[in-house]
Parts: C-alpha cells; structure tokens; sequence
C-alpha cells in the first residue's frame, strides 16, 4: 500500500510570493494534519483536518491557510513569504484524527 | 498547552550496547505517547507508542515505559545496530480529542558505531 505522498518535494520561493503544498493520506485514512519542522527541532503543529473540516489549528499566523478535498487529500497554503517560513512541511494522515498518525516524506521549502 | 522535554540532545553508543531517550510532559490529561525515528532526509517513522493504560510496551529490540505519576515515558533500545543511527523525537497528545495536536520534544541524535 502506498504511505502518504507529498509533493512537490522541495521548492524555493522568494520572499513575498504564496505557495501551495499538497498531500495525500493513506488510502483509507480520513485526516490529514499539518507540522512545520524547523532545522534542528521537533515538528510543530498547524493544521488538523477531517472529512473536509477544520478540527484543530496550532499557533500559526493567518497567512497559513489549508483545505481538504471530498478525496481526503489536502493542500497547505502559505501566503506573503517571510524567510522563518523556511522549514520541512510535514503532513500526517490517520484514520480518524485521534489515532496513530504516519508522516509524509516532506517538503523542504526555502524561501530566499 | 503541553510541553515535552527530551533528553538527551546526542547519544552515541557502540554497537551491541542499549541506548535510552527519556521524555517528560506537563499535561496530565495527555494519554498517548508515540516515538518517531526520522532518518536524514526522510519524514518521521512511527515505530513503536504507548497509552496511558499501559506501564510498558515491547517490540523487538525496542521498549516504551511510562510512569503516569512522574510524567515521563523513555524509550529503550536493546542490542542497537549502525542502522539504528538516526534522530528520535517523543511526542505526547490527548488521543481521542477530536483536533489534538502531537506536541514534540526536540529530538535526541543517536549515533551507533561498529
């Protein structure tokens, strides 16, 4: 079975610009959740998903915005680029959002 | 909110030998406790987790334990192999609370020589 899948796999932006991540869970799995990780520290969360709606949200600004789609997938918007939004972007897929949650491979995006 | 703290930042071991991360959180309502091994480059792998029922959980070379009442779980691994090496974050949440979110550590680097 296939595990979470992200793209795009990296990505550099220039500060200012907005980009969109994308995700999707594994097959089966209804929630999607959203981590920044930061070189050198644990994941920090920002977003949690489940059938379509906002469930959770972590200590984010409102230039971070996300959707998931009626195919459980979702995307993560960043909008006005800062260079501290340089981070791995991890998404998590679970069954129902309170069980195990399995990480994507990540996106690494810079923003110069 | 809930706070996690994990000890130590680096360990390294020699081939054969055990290595223990230990893990403490702030939250007496969070009742799951995962363990993540990311390797460079790689997403976190869930390898092993353990609920607030449970004192202690095995599988293979591997072992969790929890102590409710001190609020610390560790992470045990036995007989540790070069491919071993990688870096572990603990985590702690409230499962079963619709939107809870993983709370990390900062992660413990784990270098076994041969």
């Amino acid at each position: 079975d296939a595990g979470v899948t992200q793209s795009p796999t990296h990505l550099i932006k220039t500060r200012g610009q907005h980009v969109t991540l994308r995700c999707s869970p594994i097959s089966g799995h209804k929630s999607v959740s959203w981590y920044q990780q930061v070189l050198g520290q644990g994941p920090q969360f920002i977003f949690q998903y489940y059938e379509k709606e906002e469930r959770g949200r972590g200590n984010f600004p409102d230039r971070f915005s996300a959707r998931q789609f009626p195919n459980y997938s979702s995307e993560l918007n960043v909008n006005a680029l800062l260079l501290g939004d340089s981070a791995l972007y991890l998404c998590a897929s679970s069954v129902d959002g309170v069980g195990e949650q399995y990480f994507g491979p990540g996106t690494r995006l810079t923003v110069t | 909110g809930e706070n996690v703290e994990q000890h130590p930042s680096t360990l390294s071991v020699q081939e054969g030998d055990s290595a223990v991360i230990k893990c403490t959180y702030s939250d007496s309502a969070s009742n799951y406790f995962p363990w993540y091994k990311q390797e460079l480059g790689k997403g976190p792998q869930l390898i092993i987790d353990i609920r607030s029922n449970v004192g202690e959980k095995k599988d293979q070379r591997i072992a969790v334990t929890l102590n409710k009442t001190a609020k610390h779980f560790s992470l045990h691994i036995t007989e540790t192999q070069p491919e071993d090496s990688a870096v572990y974050f603990c985590a702690a949440s409230r499962s079963g609370q619709a939107g809870t979110a993983l709370i990390f550590g900062k992660g413990t680097t784990l270098s076994v020589s041969s």
